[in-house]
């Protein structure tokens, strides 16, 4: 059973379109979370749902919106798509929104998004 | 700001030896833990251990321990007996703070046979 799913795996689109990822957790935790990987490797958090609210909330453009229907999904609406977008967005999740040694931090697979 | 600072891009290291990877942090907050992670070339995010700010012994799961100097605000881990399976990106980052979370740029390790 996957624990973190995310889906799609890969997106390529246009600039100017508007796309969302989707992000589920069966493992039943309370917090999730949005980091984008750029070309470079380096990972930056986005954003971090804890019971559905929103308690992390970088400089990330305001094209980027997250929605945590429920607390086993956050998903990522990205608007108006840039070239600089293009990235690996991974989803992960944990117990609480403090990870320590027994409540560490699940990834998913990641989604590679690539803009034209 | 905080800080979390790997100095080292990448690193050769031959199988069945011990490899250092350096990671340094920069916080003013007492409470706060620190993690490391392996991403391998099909990308997934793998957690591999933790150490929190108070935890007095340095933390070891398996093959990994963590080399932790509170006073120097640093976070080494160690991967004895290298495998092949070893080859990676690792990533050593921190929470601190209100549900604060820094990445540090990674370092590449190439286990040679």
């Amino acid at each position: 059973d996957t624990a973190v799913s995310q889906t799609p795996k890969y997106l390529v689109t246009q600039m100017g379109n508007d796309k969302s990822i989707k992000c589920e957790q069966n493992l039943g935790h309370d917090t999730m979370y949005w980091y984008k990987q750029d070309s470079k490797k380096f990972l930056k958090i986005m954003f971090s749902y804890n019971n559905k609210e929103l308690i992390i909330n970088e400089t990330v453009p305001n094209r980027f919106s997250p929605k945590s229907p429920d607390k086993a999904h956050l998903n990522l609406h990205i608007n108006s798509l840039e070239l600089g977008d293009s990235a690996v967005y991974f989803c992960a999740s944990s117990l609480t929104p403090a990870p320590t040694r027994s409540i560490e931090q699940f990834f998913g697979p990641g989604t590679r998004l690539t803009v034209l | 700001a905080q800080k979390i600072t790997q100095t080292q891009p990448g690193m050769f290291v031959q199988e069945k030896e011990a490899v250092t990877l350096d990671c340094t942090y920069d916080t003013s907050d007492q409470s706060y833990g620190l993690f490391w992670y392996k991403q391998p070339s099909s990308g997934e995010m793998i957690f591999l251990i933790y150490q929190g700010s108070y935890d007095e012994q340095n933390a070891t799961e398996g093959r990994y321990s963590l080399n932790f100097q509170k006073a120097r605000k640093s976070a080494n881990l160690v991967i004895s007996a290298s495998q092949l399976g070893d080859s990676a990106m690792y990533f050593c980052a921190m929470w601190w703070g209100d549900y604060k979370l820094s990445f540090g740029a990674g370092t590449t390790v190439t286990v040679r046979a």
